[in-house]
C-alpha cells in the first residue's frame, strides 16, 4: 500500500532564506507527483505536477524534483517571502489508477517570518 | 472565471441527519473528487468520478454517498451512518484520468461540518 511522508511537519525560517520540503513515498510505480499548497481553511493550489517520466519541474521561485528510484522529491523555494507561509503538501498519482487518485503526505507548515 | 464552487462554507449536522454537501465546477472537467482532512493530517479520498453517471469508492467511502447525474455536478451525501463526520471537506475537478491525467487537480475552498 502507498504511504506518503513529509517532514517535516513545521518549518519556520527567516524572510530570504532557501529552504527544501521533503516528501517521500513507498512505492515507485507512480504515475506523477504533485505539490499542493493551502492557505489556512482554503482549498488546495496546484503548485507544481512531475510526470513519472521528468526529474523536476520549475516555477517562478519553486523547483521540485523527483527520484522515483529512491520514493523522494523535494520542494525548493528560493528567497523565501512571508506570503509563503502555508502549508504545503505533496501527492503521488498511483500508477494503477492512471494518475486520476491521488495519496496525500500530511503537509508541511511553514512559516516565513520577517 | 472558471472554477469550483462548493457550498455552503460551514455546515452543522444533528444527530441521525443526513447532509449533503454541493460541489459544483464551469471547468468542463471530467474527473471529479472528494476529500476528508481532519487537522494536521493529509487528505483522504472518499469518492471519485471519471465521467457522468459513474463513480467509485475512495479509501473511507463508507458512511457516505454520492451521484453524479450532470458533468458539472458532484454532491455528497454524508449519511447518519457516518459516526465521525466532523472535518473539512474537498471537492476537485480534473480533466480526466488516463492520458489526461498529466493535468493538475483543482480544488474549491471546502466546507466545513460539525457535529450540533
Amino acid at each position: 500500500k502507498q504511504e506518503v511522508t513529509q517532514i517535516p511537519a513545521a518549518l519556520s525560517v527567516p524572510e530570504g532564506e532557501n529552504l527544501v520540503l521533503n516528501c517521500s513515498f513507498t512505492d515507485s510505480a507512480i504515475y506523477n507527483l504533485q505539490w499542493f499548497r493551502q492557505d489556512p481553511g482554503k482549498g488546495l493550489t496546484s503548485l507544481l505536477l512531475i510526470q513519472s517520466s521528468q526529474r523536476e519541474q520549475t516555477s517562478g521561485r519553486l523547483n521540485a524534483s523527483l527520484d522515483k528510484s529512491s520514493g523522494r522529491s523535494t520542494l525548493y523555494i528560493a528567497a523565501s517571502q512571508p506570503g509563503d507561509s502555508a502549508t504545503y503538501l505533496c501527492a503521488v498519482g498511483p500508477i494503477e489508477n492512471q494518475g486520476g487518485k491521488l495519496i496525500f503526505g500530511q503537509g508541511t507548515e511553514l512559516s516565513v517570518k520577517p | 472565471d472558471g472554477g469550483i464552487t462548493q457550498s455552503p462554507k460551514y455546515l452543522f449536522r444533528k444527530e441521525g441527519q443526513n447532509v449533503t454537501l454541493s460541489c459544483e465546477q464551469n471547468l468542463n472537467h471530467d474527473a471529479m473528487y472528494w476529500y476528508r482532512q481532519d487537522p494536521g493530517q493529509g487528505l483522504r479520498l472518499i469518492y471519485y468520478s471519471q465521467i457522468v453517471n459513474d463513480f467509485q469508492k475512495g479509501d473511507i467511502a463508507e458512511g457516505y454517498s454520492v451521484s453524479r447525474e450532470k458533468k458539472e455536478s458532484f454532491p455528497l451525501t454524508v449519511t447518519s451512518a457516518q459516526k465521525n463526520p466532523t472535518a473539512f471537506y474537498l471537492c476537485a475537478s480534473s480533466i480526466g484520468t488516463g492520458r489526461y491525467s498529466n493535468q493538475p487537480q483543482h480544488f474549491g475552498d471546502g466546507t466545513r461540518l460539525s457535529i450540533l
